[in-house]
């Protein structure tokens, strides 16, 4: 099934410093979702985006969804350990219950 | 959001076993989903689990391989049969939360020798 894209791929960053993640798509998507995956756990939903151009904020995470519909954008400010794991994106068209999962931003914080 | 528990967390089995993962929420749901995630990769929607009637099986996945059963609508199972190493795999249930939000288990991490 499809994919949807995802950038960078992995990031090695040290604590304290801000993060920022996209997930891009060539078709157009009316709910995005982020999700944080720890290892050997399901991944937990972090941020839920509805509408073109909303931003959405979680503790230091914000999300964003692009204004084409196309893509979404995920930070995180002043990182600390625990957020190290791996960041999914998700997308919805209108009318499909199913999701269709990013490839995955894995996250490493060099001490 | 819903609480959901899945059994076992993991396991390692030989190759031409089959083995059955028990998922449980705590209230009652429409759909249940079942998702495999490979080494290193994504999530990929294995099928849809409505009670009340048969699994609808995403393309590359078949009934015989991975049956699914629904009795209620808090629980379902999902069989891997005759398991080769290439099953090995995280295997995910997950359930609808309202706001087109998708909820899911810890998971069942399972190695096939």
């Amino acid at each position: 099934g499809q994919q949807l894209n995802q950038s960078p791929q992995s990031m090695f960053i040290q604590e304290g410093e801000d993060v920022s993640m996209n997930c891009t798509s060539s078709s157009i998507f009316n709910t995005w979702l982020w999700y944080k995956q720890d290892p050997g756990e399901g991944p937990v939903l972090l941020i839920a985006l509805y509408k073109a151009g909303e931003l959405t904020s979680n503790g230091r995470l914000t999300a964003q969804f692009g204004i084409t519909r196309k893509d979404s954008f995920l930070n995180i400010s002043a990182s600390i350990p625990s957020d190290v794991g791996i960041y999914f994106c998700a997308g919805r068209r209108f009318g499909n219950e199913k999701l269709t999962f990013g490839t995955g931003t894995r996250l490493t914080i060099i001490p | 959001s819903a609480v959901i528990s899945q059994k076992p967390s993991r396991d390692i089995c030989q190759r031409g076993t089959s083995l059955t993962i028990q998922c449980q929420v705590d209230s009652q749901v429409t759909m249940m989903f079942w998702y495999r995630q490979q080494p290193g990769q994504s999530l990929t929607l294995i099928a849809t689990a409505n009670q009340g009637s048969e699994a609808t099986y995403e393309s590359g996945f078949v009934i015989d391989k991975f049956p699914i059963s629904r009795p209620n609508l808090t629980f379902s199972t999902l069989t891997v049969s005759n398991m080769s190493p290439e099953d090995s795999s995280i295997y995910l249930c997950s359930v609808g939360g309202g706001q087109e939000k998708l909820f899911f288990g810890s998971g069942t991490q399972l190695s096939v020798l």
